[in-house]
């Protein structure tokens, strides 16, 4: 079946620092989601994009629709310490018989 | 709207007891998934309804587990008889039929000592 590469799997990063994260795949997928899950909390979505090349923003979170659409990347930028928690990347393919697939999500660790 | 309700949020259960976990949808979503998380596999899909109907139950780890959507406001998860390796999380997850984006409820911690 399909699978997503998520990378780094955790990330340690100073309240300030810029975040990068990544994932990919080894099929297409003509959607992609970027969710965060906090502690305790189910996942809540940031971003969708839909169409390759797409760069979309979210307040300090941007995210881009790879040109191949095997890949999508989010950027956190001028990180806090309430950015902490689990991203998980989806993908979405409508013939996918309607399910999205995830990936095995970054942990960021956020220091004061 | 309230969000995709989950109940219990806690569970704490013996091996060989039934559990049940139950789970309302937005208003107006016409598909329903059940997910599990820990952190050795991470998100996995167990089943999933568009329409109150089983679409996807190639997930369900085994006979144990078991899922019905008797209406479009509700859902359950049995499993029966529990085991310890089914400690987890268990989210549940709705949306709309033709919309990618998926709505977590806050989920339900499983342990089975």
């Amino acid at each position: 079946g399909q699978q997503l590469n998520q990378s780094p799997q955790s990330m340690f990063i100073q309240e300030g620092e810029d975040v990068s994260m990544n994932c990919t795949s080894s099929s297409i997928f003509n959607t992609w989601l970027w969710y965060k899950q906090e502690p305790g909390e189910g996942p809540v979505l940031l971003i969708a994009l839909y169409k390759a090349g797409e760069l979309t923003s979210n307040g300090r979170l941007t995210a881009q629709f790879g040109i191949t659409r095997k890949d999508s990347f989010l950027n956190i930028s001028a990180s806090i310490p309430s950015d902490v928690g689990i991203y998980f990347c989806a993908g979405f393919f409508n013939t996918n018989a309607g399910k999205s697939t995830f990936g095995d999500g970054t942990t960021l660790t956020v220091k004061p | 709207d309230a969000g995709v309700i989950q109940s219990p949020r806690h569970e704490v259960t013996e091996m060989g007891q039934e559990v049940t976990l139950r789970c309302k949808p937005i208003s107006g979503h016409n598909s329903l998934f059940w997910y599990r998380q820990t952190m050795m596999r991470g998100l996995e899909l167990l089943i999933y309804f568009n329409n109150n109907v089983p679409i996807d139950d190639s997930g369900m780890p085994e006979d144990r587990f078991s899922a019905k959507m008797p209406n479009a406001s509700f859902s359950t998860l049995k499993i029966q008889p529990s085991e310890p390796r089914d400690s987890a999380v268990y989210f549940c997850a709705s949306r709309g039929l033709t919309n990618e984006k998926l709505f977590f409820g806050s989920g339900t911690q499983l342990s089975v000592l």
